[in-house]
């Protein structure tokens, strides 16, 4: 198993700044994934942190708008740039060797006024 | 495209109570089935996961889950239900291969009352 932190916790922001994400596994993990749960909704995925080399994005995300590092492997941190009311949401981050041996972080509650 | 529906959005049960929360799944082959659970504030924990073999799964927490390839379908159930199992609970299902995604339903807001 994996133990994932993520920092901040929670974080209120104004529109048109961004906030960075950091995500931590306390070990070293394969895959690194990152998630929105918006309000009342379930989970989706934003795209796959890939070590070394550029995020994989699914589709109605782009990079410029949610930046996703990976230096290593047990670290990656996501950005959410020029913020609208409508990125408010819990980013989750998850981390394992395979897609299906997820561990989740306690999530980033992010509110944009 | 593989998906995963979760019927019903609010569940109230009595504490000492069985539970059942179904889910249904899409997939165009032998899926790998999960459930995780989400209690407020914290993030999700996996409770239990199907890849093959038996049908019938078992998970922490006294949970366990039937795998019904007939149905599509992969419901969790707990025969008596604790206070403490309150929470969100989300199926998921995911592919075969190493870099296959997971696709959560829409949850399953479980209430306990006392």
């Amino acid at each position: 198993s994996a133990v994932i932190s993520q920092k901040p916790s929670r974080d209120i922001c104004q529109r048109g700044t961004s906030l960075t994400i950091q995500c931590q596994v306390d070990s070293q993990v394969t895959m690194m994934f990152w998630y929105r749960q918006q309000p009342g909704q379930s989970l989706t995925l934003i795209a796959t942190a890939n070590q070394g080399s550029e995020a994989t994005y699914e589709s109605g995300f782009v990079i410029d708008k949610f930046p996703i590092s990976r230096p290593n492997l047990t670290f990656s941190t996501l950005t959410v740039s020029n913020m609208s009311p409508e990125d408010s949401s819990i980013y989750l981050c998850s981390g394992g060797q395979t897609s299906y041996e997820q561990y989740f972080g306690p999530g980033t509650r992010l509110t944009v006024t | 495209a593989q998906s995963v529906t979760q019927p019903d959005i609010h569940i109230t049960v009595s504490e000492g109570a069985s539970l059942e929360l179904r889910c249904n799944y899409s997939y165009g082959a032998t899926p790998y089935l999960f459930w995780y659970v989400q209690s407020p504030g914290q993030g999700l924990q996996l409770l239990l996961k199907y890849f093959s073999g038996d049908t019938l799964v078992q998970g922490i927490k006294g949970f366990e889950a039937e795998f019904k390839r007939s149905q599509s379908s992969f419901n969790l159930r707990k025969p008596s239900v604790h206070w403490s199992d309150a929470a969100e609970y989300f199926c998921a299902v995911g592919g075969t291969g190493t870099a296959s995604k997971l696709t959560f339903g829409t949850g399953t807001r479980l209430q306990v009352t006392l």
